[in-house]
């Protein structure tokens, strides 16, 4: 059975990064076929997605958040990686990791429990 | 950015009775568009994929219609988990963007 969980610290400081890991279990990264992406949620709110990397490590980012955005995969934990710079108040929200089929036009066929990262002093 | 409008908001329907939701793209998105449901509290959950197919498990009571601009999410007979926020989401431009959502309650 494939899983996604998400790790992370809970609270992040303005101004500071915020830094989320999604660990996979049932499907090796490494054997590509999907790619992985990050997709938030403010409270009471719709999706966003955020980005997405594939098993080589190629990346596209969401262009309103490109700028503060760095994603990465690690295929010898079987995790990949959000690191997201200059956090606001905005970017409190619930943070879900999810897999889409690596074809030209995909959807999101598996996601993470999510992880709730609150931006405050 | 493509925008997804999704109406109504809120959609009140008793037990059994049937029910539709509708999804609208700025632009045409041609059948790249998937639905998801989300319950209080939980991850969303794929239903429809390529406007029309269902996801693996999914009951055939939800069945998804529409091209181009204009799609539908039909849920036959409303069974009690089944009351939940349901969006939609067009895969066709970057970046991909969902809709804001219907919640479906219990009338």
């Amino acid at each position: 059975q494939v899983q996604l969980q998400e790790s992370g610290p809970g609270l992040v400081k303005p101004s500071q990064t915020l830094s989320l890991t999604c660990t996979v279990s049932g499907v090796s990264i490494s054997n590509g076929g999907y790619y992985w992406s990050w997709i938030r949620q403010p409270a009471g709110r719709g999706l966003e997605w955020i980005g997405r990397v594939d098993a080589d490590g190629g990346t596209h980012q969401n262009p309103s958040l490109q700028s503060r955005v760095t994603l990465s995969v690690d295929t010898s934990k079987n995790q990949f990686s959000l690191i997201l710079s200059s956090v606001t108040a905005a970017d409190t929200a619930v943070y879900y990791c999810a897999r889409a089929y690596n074809y030209d036009f995909t959807w999101f066929d598996l996601w993470g429990q999510g992880s709730l990262v609150t931006v405050s002093t | 950015e493509t925008v997804m409008t999704q109406s109504p908001v809120t959609l009140s329907v008793s037990p059994g009775e049937g029910a539709t939701l509708s999804c609208r793209a700025s632009q045409s998105v041609s059948s790249n568009l998937a639905w998801y449901q989300q319950k209080h509290g939980q991850a969303p959950r794929l239903l429809i994929y390529g406007a029309s197919t269902r996801a693996t498990g999914i009951p055939a009571r939800f069945s998804g219609s529409g091209s181009g601009t204009e799609f539908t999410l039909t849920i036959s007979s409303l069974q009690s988990e089944d009351f939940a926020v349901y969006y939609c989401q067009q895969y066709y431009y970057w970046p991909q963007t969902f809709g804001g959502g219907t919640k479906v309650e219990i009338k």
